[in-house]
């Protein structure tokens, strides 16, 4: 199986940060990683496919990189809507997710 | 436009069984991949099952495997999840999800149904 481990469970921050997320696979998953967004009692959200590919009607302030094992979801001026939990995850083999991380205001 | 509509809250006893459903409209079934993933309390998600665009491939978790069985009705466009020997750690929001492929993300999601496993 491949393991995700995403980084950190949970930060605060202010309206405006920079935040960066990390999603490391425990082996090469090449650039197969999609990130989401939940927020409670609404339908999770894809924002990122393919490490870096923004989906059509996502903010442009997301962004993703990386490629093999090691990649970044980056927002880059946080906005009210965006306190939520993300998750990463790996469709090279079979389907896993990472932890999740909840960012907060 | 796309939506996945999933039936309603549940609650059902150890060792019960239950079936979940997912009402698609904007597309058709039989050209998608289709997931379940689920989200116990306070945890992360988990990958539960899925089928393919012709129906021929199914996968399950480990934790699912002989215990839950997806299928779907093509001519109502409905995904199905028949839950069965419900335990306690079966317990969570369930969510259907399409992908335009078993090599894809994760596009469009249900807005979750909750599975209470309780006596």
């Amino acid at each position: 199986d491949t393991q995700m481990t995403q980084s950190p469970s949970a930060l605060s921050a202010f309206v405006g940060d920079r935040v960066t997320i990390t999603c490391r696979a425990s082996q090469t998953i090449t650039k197969w990683l999609a990130w989401y967004q939940l927020k409670p009692g609404k339908a999770p959200k894809l924002l990122i496919y393919e490490a870096s590919m923004l989906k059509t009607g996502v903010p442009s302030r997301f962004s993703g990189s990386g490629y093999g094992t090691e990649f970044t979801l980056t927002i880059s001026s946080l906005q009210p809507d965006d306190f939520a939990t993300y998750y990463c995850q790996q469709y090279h083999n079979y389907w896993t997710f990472g932890q999740g991380t909840k960012v907060e205001i | 436009e796309v939506q996945l509509v999933q039936s309603g809250e549940a609650l059902v006893q150890p060792g019960g069984s239950l079936r979940l459903s997912c009402e698609a409209s904007g597309f058709t079934l039989r050209g998608y991949a289709m997931y379940w993933v689920r989200q116990a309390p306070g945890k992360g998600l988990e990958f539960v099952s899925c089928i393919n665009g012709n129906g021929g491939t199914t996968y399950y978790g480990e934790s699912v495997k002989g215990r839950f069985i997806i299928s779907r009705d093509d001519s109502d466009n409905i995904l199905f999840l028949q839950m069965g020997s419900l335990r306690s750690e079966d317990m969570a929001v369930y969510y259907c999800a399409r992908g335009e492929s078993l090599l894809s993300p994760f596009d469009f999601w249900g807005q979750g149904t909750l599975v209470t496993v309780s006596s």
